[in-house]
């Protein structure tokens, strides 16, 4: 069974204190790592989608990573407006057919930066 | 683009009560998901649909649950009969498979109260 499991479940930080949010993961294959970013009162937005072991994305103060176990998200420098739960989700190959199946979301890491 | 959109924003209803929650995904894409989110649970998938076909409801906790996919530009969820249980926020995503993985498009959620 393909789990997601994320850490810190809550973290606050202060404005310009750079920190890592981490994502362990267990799946038969991976096709891919998806991190995606929610506001209270509404749907995830979607951020980075990595592939393989070793991958980094960027974009703006948030950074990805991807090893065979686990993705980090490093934010450097943030600011209030980062302030969100950030949700990490792990896309698998179905063994049958070798296509890409559905995402399962791992619980989140609710990250609050104070000015 | 709207974007995924759904309706209602908000639904109260009684136990017992039959509810319809409405999404409309984004022109052009071919999958749709129906997800539910707890604090329980978080994100849970529901069921989906690849070009207007359901292909997977396991996640649909019960016969109460049922959802519908009449042409690529609507689908429905509906409850019948509603329990306190169902109370959740319900999300609708949207995604275009031809040519890649992308990350799902959210909509904004209708939060479910079944009192």
């Amino acid at each position: 069974e393909d789990q997601v499991t994320q850490s810190p479940e809550a973290l606050r930080l202060q404005e310009g204190e750079s920190s890592s949010l981490n994502c362990s993961y267990t799946v038969s294959g991976l096709r891919g790592l998806f991190w995606y970013r929610q506001d209270p009162g509404k749907g995830p937005e979607f951020l980075f989608t990595l592939y393989s072991a070793g991958e980094e994305k960027e974009k703006e103060r948030l950074k990805a990573t991807l090893t065979k176990k686990e993705s980090f998200l490093h934010i450097t420098a943030p600011k209030p407006e980062d302030s969100a739960t950030y949700l990490c989700a792990v896309q698998p190959y179905a063994a049958s057919s070798g296509s890409a199946r559905q995402l399962t979301f791992g619980s989140g890491t609710q990250l609050t930066v104070l000015p | 683009d709207a974007g995924v959109i759904q309706s209602p924003r908000h639904e109260v209803t009684e136990m017992g009560q039959e509810v319809t929650l409405r999404c409309k995904p984004i022109s052009g894409h071919n999958s749709l998901f129906w997800y539910r989110q707890t604090m329980m649970r978080g994100l849970e998938l529901l069921i989906y649909f690849n070009n207007n076909v359901p292909i997977d409801d396991s996640g649909m906790p019960e016969d109460r649950f049922s959802a519908k996919m009449p042409n690529a530009s609507f689908s429905t969820l509906k409850i019948q009969p509603s329990e306190p249980r169902d109370s959740a926020v319900y999300f609708c995503a949207s995604r275009d498979t031809g040519g890649g993985y992308y990350g799902y498009t959210f909509g904004s959620g209708t939060r479910l109260t079944v009192v």
